[in-house]
């Protein structure tokens, strides 16, 4: 089964609402990532966590890293059309033989 | 400063050709991996390379070849194309640090198997 689980697959908001994606893993982690991907185009870079119960905000953007490193959020405050894209978290982890394992990602749709 | 670059962008292949994904990164970086990416079930791991001359497998491994001979490049081989084998595939090359672990992917490759 996936070992890093995402939800929700699909969300769908009005421009100005908050959105939410959360993400478990089966183990432990030492360090997660938060990436973007627009329509069409490739996985971008957002932020990368590693102390649990960090919280880092990027303008509108806040991710946690639970406090047993094993969850992690991305929270986006008065959503704008150009936050649509599949946002995917990825965790790494010595049980994962140290390379990142990916979630199956959390679709934005913004409506304006 | 061109970053992580993939050829060809698309490509169709009939049942049981064999092609080679190009890959290219100018920053210098030992770490590159291909993904694919199928819909729901995220980027999985195909192969990975810590560095020229050493290459390993990932969680998808089967069908696939990969080399590093040069830090630059890091092509796939499809040996002999299934149709299981339509996707995206992304190539990327890992900035590695103290506490650092930055993944930069390339463009992608949209591969269809008929």
């Amino acid at each position: 089964g996936q070992q890093v689980m995402q939800i929700p697959q699909y969300q769908h908001v009005q421009e100005g609402e908050d959105f939410t994606t959360y993400c478990n893993s089966s183990t432990t982690l030492s360090n997660i990532q938060w990436y973007k991907q627009r329509p069409g185009g490739h996985p971008v870079f957002l932020i990368q966590l590693v102390k649990s119960g960090e919280v880092k905000k990027q303008k509108r953007l806040t991710f946690q890293f639970g406090e047993a490193k094993k969850n992690s959020s991305l929270h986006i405050t008065a959503t704008q059309t150009t936050d649509v894209g599949t946002y995917f978290c990825a965790g790494m982890s010595g049980e994962y033989g140290n390379k990142l394992v990916f979630g199956a990602g959390t679709i934005l749709r913004v409506k304006s | 400063n061109a970053g992580v670059t993939q050829t060809p962008k698309f490509q169709v292949l009939k049942t049981g050709q064999s092609m080679t994904l190009q890959c290219a990164q100018d920053m210098n970086h030992e770490y590159m991996s291909w993904y694919r990416q199928d819909p729901g079930m995220g980027l999985r791991l195909i192969h990975y390379s810590v560095g020229a001359g050493i290459t390993d497998q990932g969680e998808v491994p089967n069908g696939y070849n990969v080399s590093r001979s040069t830090t630059e490049d890091f092509p796939l081989r499809l040996l002999s194309a299934a149709p299981s084998q339509t996707s995206v595939y992304f190539c990327a090359s890992t900035d590695r640090g103290a506490l650092r672990y930055t993944q930069y992917f390339g463009p992608g490759t949209r591969l269809t198997v008929l």
